[in-house]
């Protein structure tokens, strides 16, 4: 199994402000992910981050709202910008299970989450 | 249409009882599906993967069948502890795609 570390665990914020989510992994991995959770629904992939390039954003998310950094392999930071009440959820940072350290075996290892609640 | 459906729920059911979850996916080119839980205010944990041959694992049986875009969970003997939602996941392919369903909540009742 992977050890990822989120953090903040919880925040909260005043809308036009940002937040800046961390994440850890501990193991060197290609790709990290972004998830979002809001209140009473499923997860939603934001973005993927990779390492040595611009991350990729999935269709409703934009760069300028939810910048992502990669600057290396067990390391992303997620920011939510110009926060509005809409933007409380959970933010999830995951990364996908390595078999052997090499091979991707589909299944996707998440961070604790980081709940904002934006006022 | 979404592209992973599950049954609506909330299901409540007694202590012991045999609980079924169903799902369906919109993608025929999807290679790989899971059932992952999620216990409230935590982070999704996978529960078990979906083979087409279907898969066992103690109470837990998965089904997947293809032709239809169905996957299935089956719990046996439910206890308290398997409280939580189930989500139905599938992805298209090894990397990034992966589709979480809206989720089945269950219950657990003494």
């Amino acid at each position: 199994s992977a050890v990822i570390s989120q953090k903040p665990s919880r925040d909260i914020c005043q809308r036009g402000t940002s937040l800046t989510i961390q994440c850890q992994v501990d193991s060197q991995v290609t790709m990290m992910f972004w998830y979002r959770q809001q209140p009473g629904q499923s997860l939603t992939l934001i973005a993927t981050a990779n390492q040595g390039s611009e991350a990729t954003y999935e269709s409703g998310f934009v760069i300028d709202k939810f910048p992502i950094s990669r600057p290396n392999l067990t390391f992303s930071t997620l920011t939510v910008s110009n926060l509005s009440p809409e933007d409380s959820s959970i933010y999830l940072c995951s990364q996908m299970a390595l078999a052997g350290g090499i091979t991707n075996t589909g299944e996707l290892f998440f961070g604790e989450g980081s709940r904002l609640t934006v006022l | 249409r979404k592209e992973v459906e599950q049954d609506p729920g909330p299901f409540n059911v007694p202590e012991g009882a045999t609980v079924a979850f169903n799902c369906t996916y919109s993608n025929s080119a999807s290679q790989s599906f899971f059932w992952y839980r999620q216990d409230c205010r935590k982070e999704p944990k996978l529960l078990m993967s979906v083979y087409s041959s279907g898969n066992e694992d103690g109470r837990f049986t998965a089904q997947l069948n293809r032709a239809s875009q169905y996957i299935s969970l089956l719990i046996r003997d439910s206890k308290l502890s398997d409280s939580a939602t189930y989500l139905c996941v599938v992805n298209g392919d090894y990397g990034q795609n992966f589709v979480f369903g809206p989720g089945t909540r269950l219950s657990v009742l003494p």
